[in-house]
C-alpha cells in the first residue's frame, strides 16, 4: 500500500517569512496530493490539492510542486501570518484504484507556529 | 447546518458504557468515513460506506460497530472501549470517488 512520509513535524517561522513543509509517497501510482490544514478544535480543511498531470499550483500565498519523478510533493506558504499556525496534512491517493484504496493516505502532520 | 456536523462533540465513557458517535452530512454527498486521530499519529481510516462498496480497516477492533442507514448519516457504536481508544473520531464525506474529502470537527473521546 502507499506510505506518506512528512517533514518537517515542527516549524515555527517569523510572521512575514516563508514556510515549506515536503512529503514523499512510495506508490507510483498516486495521482491524487491534497493538503488539508487543521485548526485547533477542528477537523481538517482542503487548502489547495494538485492531480499528476501538473506540477504546480498557485492560490494566493500557497502553493503545491509536484515532482513525480522524485515521488514528492511540498507546501509552500508565502508572507506567513500568525493565522496560519495549524496542523497541516499531506496525503496522496490513486482515485482510479478499487476496494478502497482510492482512500487518500495521510502523513502524520506538520505543527506550524507562526510568530507575531 | 451546512457541510459535515457531528455530536457530541466531547464524550467521557467509562470501559463498560455504550454509547454512540453521530455524523451527519448536508452535501449531497454519497460516500462517508470514519477516521481515527490520535496524537503523533497519522489519520487512520476506520471504515467507508459508499454506493459501491463498503471498506472496513482489518486492523479496527470489534468493539466499534459503524452503520450507515442513507447517504447523509453516519454512526459509530462503542461498546467495552479501553483507554487507548481515547482519541478523536473524525467523520468525513465525498462525492463518490471525486478527490475532496470533507472532514466533521470530531467528538473528541476519553475512555475513563
Amino acid at each position: 500500500g502507499e506510505n506518506v512520509e512528512q517533514h518537517p513535524s515542527t516549524l515555527s517561522v517569523q510572521e512575514g517569512d516563508s514556510a515549506v513543509i515536503k512529503c514523499t509517497y512510495s506508490d507510483s501510482a498516486s495521482n491524487y496530493f491534497p493538503w488539508y490544514k487543521q485548526e485547533l478544535g477542528k477537523g481538517p480543511q482542503l487548502i489547495i490539492d494538485i492531480r499528476s498531470n501538473v506540477g504546480e499550483k498557485k492560490d494566493q500565498r500557497i502553493a503545491v510542486t509536484l515532482n513525480k519523478t522524485a515521488k514528492h510533493f511540498s507546501l509552500h506558504i508565502t508572507e506567513t501570518q500568525p493565522e496560519d499556525s495549524a496542523v497541516y496534512f499531506c496525503a496522496a491517493s490513486n482515485s482510479q484504484a478499487s476496494g478502497g484504496s482510492y482512500i487518500p493516505t495521510f502523513g502524520r502532520g506538520t505543527s506550524l507556529i507562526v510568530h507575531p | 447546518e451546512t457541510g459535515v456536523t457531528q455530536t457530541p462533540r466531547h464524550l467521557v465513557m467509562g470501559m463498560t458504557n455504550k454509547k454512540s458517535l453521530k455524523c451527519e452530512q448536508h452535501l449531497g454527498h454519497n460516500a462517508m468515513y470514519w477516521y481515527k486521530q490520535s496524537a503523533k499519529k497519522p489519520l487512520e481510516l476506520m471504515f467507508v460506506y459508499s454506493l459501491e462498496e463498503r471498506v472496513e480497516n482489518n486492523s479496527v477492533p470489534s468493539r466499534f460497530s459503524p452503520e450507515c442507514p442513507n447517504s447523509s448519516h453516519l454512526f459509530l457504536h462503542l461498546h467495552t472501549l479501553q483507554p487507548e481508544d481515547s482519541a478523536l473520531y473524525l467523520c468525513a464525506s465525498s462525492q463518490e470517488r471525486t478527490y475532496e474529502q470533507y472532514f466533521g470537527p470530531g467528538t473528541r473521546l476519553t475512555v475513563t
